[in-house]
């Protein structure tokens, strides 16, 4: 049974930083790219970023692009979101997901984990 | 602002069928497979439909869709109250990111 489990969530004061984790089972990690996804509480989803199978091709959405990290560690099992210079704006569910086909991102998600609440707040 | 476009909401009643659409562009829907969710509020989006018009397993027949050109749709037949839920649509963009849908509520009257 695949299984994402994310966690690192928080709250945080504008400006900050959090690092966000999500660990993989019931499937080969390093055979899939992976993606963050967000959601507003209430709003649709929004894609984060995306990272390849060995972590050599890596994509952002324009919000976050040169404030988020995103990261992955195969031996681990273990995708990474590093945010730093938080926003209000920034607050949101984080879904961890998998690509369902190519080792490159290429495609939407076939698979989400439960997510995790970061609220960005003075 | 979403970079698909869908109605924000849609209705039906039980046993009827409806149907959600999908508007976007050529380096989008127009040149890359569609994916289908379905979210229910306070849980994770669960896949619906992968490349266009493949179910998962464990998905019910019940549960459709198509894409032409730049536009997709997702039709949803025998509707049950259980399918009251947001349903999203996802394309690859050439810009290399995913692109989605904002969202649609669909009510079960």
């Amino acid at each position: 049974e695949v299984q994402l489990v994310e966690s690192g969530g928080g709250s945080v004061q504008p400006g900050g930083s959090l690092r966000l984790s999500c660990v993989a089972s019931g499937f080969t990690f390093d055979d899939y790219a992976m993606h963050w996804v967000r959601q507003v509480p209430g709003k649709g989803l929004e894609w984060v970023s995306g990272i390849s199978w060995i972590g050599d091709r890596r994509g952002y959405a324009d919000s976050v692009r040169g404030r988020f990290t995103i990261s992955r560690d195969n031996d681990k099992n273990s995708l990474y979101l590093q945010m730093n210079s938080l926003r209000v704006e920034d607050t949101a569910f984080y879904y961890c997901t998998k690509e369902g086909y190519s080792a490159s991102p290429s495609a939407p998600p076939d698979f989400w984990g439960q997510g995790t609440r970061v609220t960005v707040s003075s | 602002q979403s970079v698909l476009t869908q109605p924000p909401s849609a209705s039906g009643t039980p046993g009827q069928r409806v149907t959600i659409s999908c508007s976007g562009s050529s380096s989008n829907i127009g040149s890359n497979y569609v994916y289908w969710y379905q979210q229910v509020p306070g849980t994770a989006p669960k896949l619906l439909i992968y490349r266009s018009n493949q179910r998962p397993s464990g998905v019910p027949d019940r549960f459709s869709a198509s894409k032409s050109g730049t536009s997709a749709s997702l039709a949803i037949s025998g509707l049950r109250s259980e399918d009251e839920a947001d349903y999203y649509c996802a394309a690859w963009d050439d810009s290399l990111s995913v692109a989605f849908g904002g969202g649609t509520k669909l009510t079960v009257l």
